[in-house]
């Protein structure tokens, strides 16, 4: 079974600062989807950005990127200007690409971002 | 596009007694999925539907839960005879396709007492 695992429960960053929260997965496929989602407090969550497995080029979203290290199955996000609107539980999450394969996404624990004026 | 809906919002109920919380995806989003996301975790993948559908279940949803998704629209997620362990926030998303990002609702808040 797949597992993402985040190690830092907290982090915390100075307004326009740079902040990268790390995430590692466990995973026997070849074809996955990596993604990290923003949970704001008491709102929904959504989406920050994407990475496919089968592209080298690591997944940039304006002041959000990743790098993705397949090897050693490492997917961190990095923000950078950070904004007071950052703040928010950050979660890894992994779904399978196989064909036919599972779609659910299997979240890690989350990181819980303050960020400072 | 007005969201993915959740109601209620909030449910508290006592051990034993049955819920019922209601998912209205965004229109035309064939695949509807729900999560379960406790205290301190992230939101763990119960079940999913592609239209009506039911796709997948996750060996986290015992006998005492059962979703339904008549005519590929809304969804419809019960538990039977709760228990403590059942509280927890419960996540409705829904996709219009297999590789589109998820949608997600607000949740509901379950408390048993």
């Amino acid at each position: 079974a797949q597992t993402v695992t985040q190690s830092q429960p907290e982090m915390s960053v100075q307004e326009a600062e740079t902040v990268t929260l790390s995430c590692t997965y466990d995973t026997s496929e070849s074809d996955y989807y990596l993604f990290w989602y923003k949970q704001p407090p008491s709102r929904q969550m959504i989406l920050v950005i994407r990475q496919e497995a089968y592209k080298q080029q690591n997944a940039t979203e304006n002041r959000f990127s990743v790098n993705f290290q397949k090897a050693a199955k490492s997917f961190s996000l990095k923000i950078s200007d950070s904004q007071l609107g950052d703040a928010a539980m950050y979660f890894c999450a992994y779904r399978s690409g196989a064909q036919g394969g599972s779609e659910k996404l299997v979240f890690g624990k989350g990181t819980k971002l303050t960020v400072n004026p | 596009d007005t969201g993915v809906s959740q109601n209620p919002r909030h449910k508290i109920t006592k051990r034993g007694q049955n819920v019922t919380f209601r998912c209205d995806p965004i229109s035309e989003h064939n695949r509807l999925y729900w999560y379960r996301q406790t205290l301190g975790q992230g939101p763990e993948f119960l079940t999913y539907f592609q239209n009506e559908a039911q796709l997948e279940k996750s060996r986290l949803l015992s006998d005492r839960f059962s979703a339904e998704r008549p005519k590929g629209s809304f969804s419809t997620l019960e538990i039977q005879r709760t228990e403590q362990g059942d509280s927890a926030m419960y996540l409705c998303a829904s996709s219009p396709a297999l590789n589109s990002p998820l949608h997600f609702g607000n949740g509901t808040r379950l408390t048993v007492t």
